[in-house]
C-alpha cells in the first residue's frame, strides 16, 4: 500500500513561476520528511528535509511547508528555472525505512 | 569524498540467469539500504544491512533475492533466476548512523531482463 501519497503526477511551469507539490501520509510514526530530486538516469539527491516539530523550512528557492495535524506537507519551488526540470519525490522516514511518494515530474518552460 | 558507488550501471540478463548488483557506500558509512524503482513509480524499500548483518529484509521478495554486506568489500544484491518482472532500477543508499535519516543514494543499476 502507498504510505505516502503525492500529487500532482506532473506539472508544467513557466520560468520564474512557482511549482507546488503536495504529499500526504497516514502513519504518525513518521518523524522525518525529506524531498529528493532525481534527473533521468541518476539517483535521487537529497534536496531539503523537515522534522514534524517545525512548520516550515526554507533553503534558497526551496521551501517545505508541514501541517502535522493534517498529516500533509508540500514543496514550493520559487522562481523556477529550466535546470529545476526533474522528478521530485517526497518521502517519510520511520526508523531507518524511507517510504516514497510516486513522484512528480516538473517541467520548467523557458 | 566519493559518493555511493554502484556497478554495473546497466545490466542485461536473460530469463533464468543470475544478476549481481554491487554497492560501495560512502566513506565512513556502515549502513546500507537497497531500494527498487519500477517505471513511473517511487522507490520501494527492500533491505537494510550493516556490516555482516541483515537488519531488515521485509521488503525483499521471499524467493530468489538475497543481500549481503561483508566485512570487506561492497554490499551485494543478488537475484537468482531472473524474470521479466525483475526489470527495474535498483538503488543503494548509505548512512552514517542508525537513525537512517540522511540517506545518500547511488546512481543505480538498471536491470533489464530479456
Amino acid at each position: 500500500q502507498q504510505q505516502v501519497k503525492q500529487s500532482p503526477q506532473s506539472l508544467i511551469v513557466q520560468k520564474g513561476g512557482i511549482s507546488i507539490i503536495n504529499c500526504a501520509y497516514e502513519n504518525t510514526a513518521f518523524d522525518y520528511f525529506p524531498w529528493y530530486q532525481q534527473f533521468p538516469g541518476k539517483g535521487p539527491a537529497l534536496l531539503i528535509a523537515i522534522r514534524p516539530d517545525v512548520s516550515e523550512k526554507k533553503e534558497g528557492r526551496f521551501t517545505i511547508s508541514f501541517n502535522k495535524s493534517a498529516k500533509q506537507f508540500s514543496l514550493h519551488i520559487m522562481d523556477s528555472q529550466p535546470g529545476d526540470s526533474a522528478t521530485y519525490f517526497c518521502a517519510a522516514l520511520n526508523d531507518y525505512k524511507l517510504s516514497f511518494g510516486a513522484g512528480t515530474t516538473v517541467t520548467v518552460r523557458a | 569524498n566519493a559518493g555511493v558507488m554502484q556497478n554495473p550501471r546497466h545490466l542485461v540478463r536473460r530469463r533464468g540467469q543470475e544478476a549481481r548488483l554491487r554497492c560501495s557506500p560512502m566513506k565512513g558509512h556502515s549502513h546500507v539500504y537497497w531500494y527498487r524503482q519500477l517505471p513511473e513509480e517511487g522507490l520501494k524499500f527492500m533491505v537494510y544491512l550493516q556490516k555482516e548483518n541483515i537488519i531488515d529484509e521485509s521488503g525483499m521478495p521471499k524467493e530468489r533475492f538475497s543481500a549481503e554486506f561483508p566485512k570487506e568489500g561492497p554490499s551485494i544484491l543478488r537475484i537468482q533466476q531472473v524474470v521479466r518482472g525483475d526489470s527495474a532500477a535498483y538503488f543503494c543508499a548509505s548512512s552514517v548512523g542508525t537513525s537512517g535519516d540522511t540517506q545518500y543514494f547511488g546512481p543505480g543499476t538498471r536491470l533489464t531482463v530479456l
